[in-house]
C-alpha cells in the first residue's frame, strides 16, 4: 500500500534561517506530489506541484522553492526565512481518480 | 486562489443529529471531493463525486452536486463526537496541473 511521509512535524526557526521540509512516498511509481500551505483557520493554498523528477510548477511566487531530486522525495526550501512564512505546510501525492493522500503535515514557526 | 467556499464557517451540534455543510465554486470542475482534517493533521479524503453525478453515498455520508448553480452539499447524519473536525471541500477542474483547489473549511463541534 501506498504512504507518505513527511518530516519534520514541528519546527520553530529565526527570522533569515534556512528551511528545508522534505516528503517521500512508498508504494507508488512516478507520483503527482504537492506542497500546500495552511495558514491558522484557514483552507489550503497550492505552492508547488510536480510531475516528475526535475519537473516543478509554482503557483504563488514567494520566498520557497521545491525540488524533486528523486521520483518519489519532494522537498520544500527557503534560503530565508520570513515571519510571513510561518504556516502548516502540507505535502501530498494525487491517485488514480485525482484522490489527494497527505502527510500528517509540518508545523513551522518563524520567530 | 479559493476555488470553493463552504458555508458555514462554524457548526455546533449535539450528537445524533444531522451536519450539513455546503460548498460553492467558481469555475468548470471534473469531480468534487470531500476532506476531513483533524486538528494539527493532514487531510483525509472522504468522498468524490464526478460533475455528472448528482448524489452520492458513503456510509453516513452524503454528499450532493448542482453543477448549474455550483455548488455542492455535505451531509453528515446521526453525528458522533468523533466527527469533531474541519471539512472541505475541494474541486478538481481537470486542467494540466492536475491540482485540486480547496475551499476554506467548515468547523464541526459535535457535543457529546
Amino acid at each position: 500500500s501506498q504512504t507518505i511521509h513527511q518530516w519534520p512535524a514541528t519546527l520553530v526557526q529565526p527570522v533569515g534561517s534556512p528551511l528545508s521540509l522534505e516528503c517521500t512516498v512508498e508504494g507508488t511509481s512516478n507520483p503527482n506530489l504537492y506542497w500546500y500551505r495552511q495558514a491558522a483557520g484557514r483552507g489550503l493554498q497550492l505552492l508547488f506541484y510536480s510531475v516528475g523528477i526535475g519537473q516543478i510548477s509554482s503557483e504563488v511566487p514567494q520566498n520557497l522553492s521545491a525540488s524533486r531530486p528523486q521520483d518519489r522525495q519532494f522537498i520544500l526550501s527557503s534560503k530565508k526565512l520570513l515571519l510571513s512564512d510561518s504556516g502548516f505546510y502540507l505535502c501530498a501525492w494525487r491517485g488514480g481518480p485525482g484522490v489527494l493522500t497527505f502527510g500528517a503535515g509540518s508545523r513551522l514557526t518563524v520567530l | 486562489s479559493q476555488q470553493g467556499e463552504e458555508d458555514p464557517q462554524a457548526l455546533s451540534i449535539q450528537e445524533g443529529e444531522n451536519a450539513t455543510m455546503n460548498c460553492s465554486y467558481k469555475t468548470s470542475i471534473n469531480n468534487l471531493q470531500w476532506y476531513r482534517q483533524n486538528s494539527g493533521r493532514g487531510l483525509v479524503h472522504l468522498i468524490l463525486i464526478r460533475s455528472n453525478e448528482r448524489e452520492k453515498h458513503s456510509g453516513r455520508l452524503r454528499v450532493t452536486l448542482d453543477t448549474s448553480k455550483k455548488s455542492s452539499s455535505l451531509l453528515i447524519t446521526a453525528s458522533r463526537a468523533a466527527d469533531t473536525a474541519s471539512y472541505f471541500c475541494a474541486t478538481d477542474a481537470g486542467t494540466g496541473r492536475r491540482a485540486l483547489t480547496f475551499g476554506s473549511g467548515t468547523r464541526l463541534q459535535v457535543q457529546p
